[in-house]
């Protein structure tokens, strides 16, 4: 059984640029979280989804958006992006309102 | 709004010996309080969930507990060995939202 997968494992982009990191959530996993970590901080929540539908949103600015699929993979969207935005993003699946989530291995992006 | 901070920062110990992790919050609306493990550049792996009505949770050599009343978690790890060297992060869930607030982690190392 798969756990969540990430992609890209890594990513270079420069200021300005746009960026779409994707994820698919655990076998039978129909929610999916999404977090930025910056180096030596913890997870920060960006936004939830579920159902095809943003459930909740942290305090991130409208330049980070993201999709659901009918298939509950996901994709985190970054535009205009900031060297600020350089960042370990990590996504979370889980089944409804499970308190228990798993985690991917992230995606590196580094912004120049 | 919830905050949650984890000291030490850093800790670092002898092969065998028995340690504490320390996590405090601030809202002690607190739905429940995971801790999670996670190696360099990686993804985060969850090592226990106690829901608010409990007090502590045991895994292995791992023993979590969770006192809402003072705003405080430890995580207690007996026998330490050097595959125990990781960042151990603390995330709490407050009722009625479906985001985990994270402290920035305790880096340990366990020495050989």
């Amino acid at each position: 059984d798969a756990g969540v997968t990430q992609s890209p494992t890594h990513l270079i982009k420069t200021r300005g640029q746009q960026v779409t990191l994707r994820c698919s959530p655990k076998s039978g996993h129909d929610t999916v979280s999404w977090y930025q970590q910056a180096l030596g901080q913890g997870p920060q929540f960006i936004f939830q989804y579920y159902e095809e539908e943003e459930r909740q949103r942290g305090n991130f600015p409208d330049r980070f958006s993201g999709h659901q699929f009918p298939n509950y993979s996901s994709e985190l969207n970054v535009n205009a992006l900031l060297l600020g935005d350089s960042a370990l993003y990590l996504c979370a699946s889980s089944l409804g309102s499970s308190d228990t989530q798993y985690f991917g291995p992230g995606t590196r992006l580094t912004v120049l | 709004k919830q905050e949650v901070t984890q000291i030490p920062a850093a800790l670092s110990v002898p092969e065998g010996e028995n340690l504490v992790l320390n996590c405090s919050f601030t809202d002690s609306a607190i739905y429940n309080l995971q801790w999670f493990r996670q190696d360099p550049g990686k993804g985060l792996t969850s090592l226990l969930l106690i829901q608010s009505s409990q007090r502590e949770q045991t895994s292995g050599r791992l023993n979590a507990s969770l006192d809402k009343s003072s705003g405080r978690s430890t995580l207690y790890i007996a026998a330490s060995q050097p595959g125990d060297s990781a960042t151990y992060l603390c995330a709490g869930r407050d009722t009625g939202r479906r985001a985990l607030t994270f402290g920035s982690g305790t880096r340990l190392q366990v020495q050989p």
